[in-house]
């Protein structure tokens, strides 16, 4: 089976940057994704590595060590707007299998 | 471009009443669908996928169903709710023979009474 790990809670303040780390164990690996759910809301998607290294999308970068079994969701230039739970999700066969969600909290 | 919709929004039932979600995709073809669950604050859980009509796979021994009676509808059903099927149930579907990109429905919250 797999299973994801990543920190319950973050907070930063506005303008800050803040890293949401992930670790995964799998059977098998297709890629690390992260979705963003507002409170109340659906998950959007946000980014998906498949293989080694930064991929960036405006102010959101998202990396992964396949070698570590670790990712990463680094947001820049943080704004109120950002405050939101981030899953970190893992492919098996045709389905996501999710983490527990890091709740961000972004201060003024 | 593709839009997922799902109904009713929000949905208060007694326990013991049957259940019928329903979940239909527009504008793409074949599209895996997802049936999950999420507690308040908790993560999501998966609870059925389908690659095609009349293919269900269960994750979890539960009191629902699903069902894909056409290539771009998914049904989740209940024929007696519980307390403990209460919660925030979305769709999502995503690209033949991909998984990582999934887009999600706006979702029902059920509250079992």
């Amino acid at each position: 089976g797999q299973s994801l790990e990543q920190p319950s809670e973050v907070t930063a303040v506005e303008g800050a940057i803040v890293q949401i780390n992930c670790t995964y164990q799998t059977s098998g690996f297709y890629g690390l994704s992260w979705y963003q759910q507002h409170d109340g809301g659906a998950p959007t998607f946000l980014s998906y590595n498949a293989l080694d290294g930064l991929e960036e999308t405006g102010r959101f970068s998202s990396f992964l060590s396949r070698s570590d079994s670790y990712g990463y969701l680094l947001l820049q230039e943080l704004q109120m707007k950002d405050s939101a739970s981030y899953f970190c999700a893992v492919r098996e066969g045709g389905k996501l299998i999710f983490g527990q969600g890091t709740e961000l909290s972004v201060k003024p | 471009s593709q839009t997922i919709h799902q109904w009713p929004a929000t949905l208060v039932q007694p326990v013991g009443s049957p259940l019928s979600l329903e979940c239909t995709v527009e504008g793409t073809s074949n599209p895996n669908l997802y049936w999950y669950r999420q507690a308040a604050g908790r993560g999501l859980q998966l609870l059925f996928y389908s690659v095609g009509i009349g293919q269900i796979s269960s994750e979890v021994p539960q009191n629902l169903s699903a069902s894909r009676p056409q290539d771009r509808q998914f049904i989740l059903s209940s024929k007696k709710l519980l307390l403990s099927d209460s919660g925030f149930y979305l769709c999502a579907w995503s690209v033949t023979g991909s998984g990582n990109e999934q887009f999600f429905g706006p979702g029902t919250r059920l509250t079992v009474l």
